[in-house]
């Protein structure tokens, strides 16, 4: 089945030490989106890669950033992760600006 | 500003009730609007989608209605079930080039008892 694949799904880091969040794509969608949602809040777009193009959001703090090195992959690192970056990580794609499908996420604890 | 605003913030119906789901928005210019399910530690999935043209659609026992004029929409679920319980996320597509950046509501908690 064409899906947005996390991996991993549970991600436990200590404070400050570098880590890398995975999503891959079978929907051959040429945007690819990575979200920040905190208990009990609606997620929070960081960034999003149309097609090789970077879009960083404007309050996406510098300490995130994306690789998309092709079409069915696209990472999130974060350098130095800090407690208050604990959150569930939601990957989207979506074909130009139509409906987005979004992975299962990886809750990410820090330390 | 571009806000969704959704009510209740939490509902608990028991089993085989209905209910439904209000959103109100602030959008411009508006592309869409969809409904979206999460359950507890999963990610969103897609229930509707609507443009500006569509009034209603359905998907099974989900039935979401848009009024483009008064910038109001409504879920509703039919004879829900226990495994209707999740947060329904109410989120405007707002048009902007090539990729529609999207406004989410707070989301309404639902929680289906038996």
């Amino acid at each position: 089945d064409a899906m947005v694949i996390q991996n991993p799904r549970y991600q436990v880091t200590q404070f400050g030490k570098p880590v890398t969040l995975s999503c891959s794509q079978t929907l051959n969608h040429n945007v690819m989106y990575w979200y920040q949602q905190k208990s009990s809040q609606a997620p929070k777009l960081l960034f999003h890669y149309y097609d090789k193009d970077f879009n960083n959001e404007a309050d996406t703090p510098d300490n995130f950033q994306s690789r998309r090195p092709n079409t069915s992959f696209c990472f999130l690192d974060i350098r130095s992760p800090g407690l208050g970056d604990a959150a569930m990580y939601l990957c989207a794609t979506s074909r130009d600006e139509f409906e987005q499908f979004f992975g299962p996420g990886t809750r990410l604890t820090v330390l | 500003k571009n806000q969704v605003e959704q009510s209740p913030q939490s509902l608990i119906i028991l089993e085989g009730k209905n209910c439904t789901l209000q959103c109100n928005y602030t959008v411009s210019p508006f592309s869409n609007l969809r409904w979206y399910k999460q359950d507890t530690g999963r990610g969103p999935v897609s229930l509707t989608i609507m443009t500006f043209s569509e009034n209603t659609k359905s998907n099974g026992r989900y039935t979401a209605t848009l009024d483009a004029d008064t910038k109001q929409s409504s879920l509703h679920i039919t004879a829900s079930q226990l495994s209707d319980s999740a947060s329904y996320i109410c989120v405007v597509s707002l048009h902007s080039g090539n990729t529609g950046k999207l406004i989410f509501g707070q989301g309404t908690t639902l929680q289906v008892k038996p």
